[in-house]
């Protein structure tokens, strides 16, 4: 079955610090693959996204993902976290069969002074 | 670009009661439009996918006779929660795509039913 997955449910992290949150997929082709921040109470903001060609892909706020079809992973990074990046994260891909978008669990991070 | 907006953003009813929650795509055309359902400090459920002009697919364990969901233009999509109960309190966030971008999501609508 289409799966996407978020192994770490929480993360913390002090400012300053780099940051990878993980994501893995499960998919019969590669699908298109994206990540998604939540602030409480609010809708979701696309941070980038993945459809096909240069695996590293770079987004909005400094995140950046690779894809990694060997590993069937597309983990999110920053170099340096900021305090205003504490929020949840989601994964989420389609493809396939469907055009359903699936997410993962979430990640929620939370930043350290 | 590609803002969808969601009304109201929190809403108090009754049991019983019925509840209207608009999605629109203000700078685009939606051909899709996905309703999703949010509990507290979970991920997002789809519940179902519309398209312009015709009937929604529903989510299997989704009540189509409770969530009614209507798509009648191309920037315009709702839900009618029908005969909403405590249970149905939940976080519901729409969102709107044109062919196979991107997902762009409204605010969300915190529904609360006493």
């Amino acid at each position: 079955a289409q799966s996407v997955t978020q192994p770490d449910i929480h993360i913390t992290v002090s400012e300053g610090a780099s940051l990878e949150l993980r994501c893995n997929y499960s998919y019969g082709a590669t699908p298109y693959l994206f990540w998604y921040v939540q602030s409480p109470g609010q809708g979701l903001q696309l941070l980038l996204k993945y459809f096909s060609g240069d695996t590293l892909v770079q987004g909005i706020k400094g995140f950046e993902a690779e894809f990694k079809r060997s590993q069937s992973s597309f983990n999110l990074r920053k170099p340096s976290v900021h305090w205003s990046d504490a929020a949840e994260y989601f994964c989420a891909g389609y493809g396939g069969a469907t055009n359903k978008l699936i997410f993962g669990t979430g990640t929620l991070l939370a930043v350290q002074p | 670009g590609a803002v969808v907006s969601q009304h109201p953003s929190w809403v108090i009813c009754k049991s019983g009661t019925s509840v209207k929650i608009e999605c629109r795509s203000l700078d685009f055309q939606a051909t899709t439009m996905f309703w999703y359902r949010q509990f507290p400090k979970q991920s997002l459920m789809l519940m179902a996918t519309s398209n312009e002009g015709s009937k929604a697919t529903y989510e299997q364990g989704v009540e189509k006779d409770k969530f009614l969901i209507n798509h009648a233009s191309l920037t315009l999509s709702t839900l009618t929660v029908t005969s909403a109960h405590p249970e149905d309190s939940s976080f519901y966030i729409c969102s709107g795509r044109i062919g196979n971008s991107p997902l762009h999501f409204g605010n969300g609508t915190r529904l609360t039913v006493t």
